[in-house]
């Protein structure tokens, strides 16, 4: 079952502009992690949040992590229009490996 | 980072055949893969567990005589769907976790899109 819902569903944006996205989750986690996919291929990971971390950046992205709201969001700052693409996030509530991705913002940056 | 490999990208079949996907991890030992689905413009659904060596555990609602599930090495895991039919049209996604990598990380494949006439 999906336990992740995120918004907006579509997010359409000009190049240069932040991106923020939001996910929320149903169950307690023992990590979130937010991969991208491009149309038609594989996933890739992004960054991994661990419960007991609020905050963690990785180049253009941030990621916050709100337990007691049981939510996440991931910012993508200067976007580029190689962004473009569908991002998920995914719960692991048992740090065996076990994801369950949520339903994904489609994201188009613009050039 | 790691790769996971899988095999073949796309494949094309005619209803009532059995198709073959095949999961390789390239540059570790796999302990863990797990299946995935994937319909158009939606999330991913997992399918199955698989642990080297046993019998796949698989998620409710889907049918393990429907989606055979092997992983006889710590590199590879086949999903094979049987009896294909049209609605088992699908992109089918593989990921792997296992020695020496870091807990919760997992590495997926690049996805096997199966069309059935």
């Amino acid at each position: 079952s999906q336990q992740g819902e995120e918004d907006p569903q579509a997010l359409s944006i000009q190049e240069g502009e932040n991106a923020t996205m939001n996910c929320s989750y149903k169950t307690s986690i023992n990590n979130l992690q937010w991969y991208r996919q491009n149309s038609g291929r594989g996933l890739v990971h992004l960054i991994l949040i661990r419960s007991n971390e609020r905050e963690k950046h990785s180049g253009r992205l941030r990621v916050t992590l709100d337990t007691s709201k049981k939510s996440s969001s991931l910012l993508i700052t200067a976007s580029r229009a190689a962004d473009t693409a569908s991002y998920f996030c995914a719960t692991d509530a048992g740090n065996t490996g076990k994801l369950i991705f949520g339903q994904g913002t489609t994201l188009q940056v613009k050039p | 980072g790691a790769v996971v490999s899988q095999h073949p990208s796309r494949v094309i079949c005619k209803s009532g055949t059995s198709v073959k996907i095949e999961c390789r991890s390239l540059d570790f030992q796999a302990t863990t893969m797990f299946w995935y689905r994937q319909f158009p413009k939606q999330s991913l659904m997992l399918m199955a567990t698989s642990n080297e060596g046993s019998k796949a555990t698989y998620e409710q609602g889907v049918e393990k005589d429907k989606f055979l599930i092997n992983h006889a090495s710590l590199t590879l895991s086949t999903l094979t769907v049987t009896s294909a039919h049209p609605e088992d049209s699908s992109f089918y996604i593989c990921s792997a976790s296992g020695l020496g990598r870091n807990t919760g990380e997992l590495f997926f494949g690049e996805g096997s899109r199966l069309t059935v006439l």
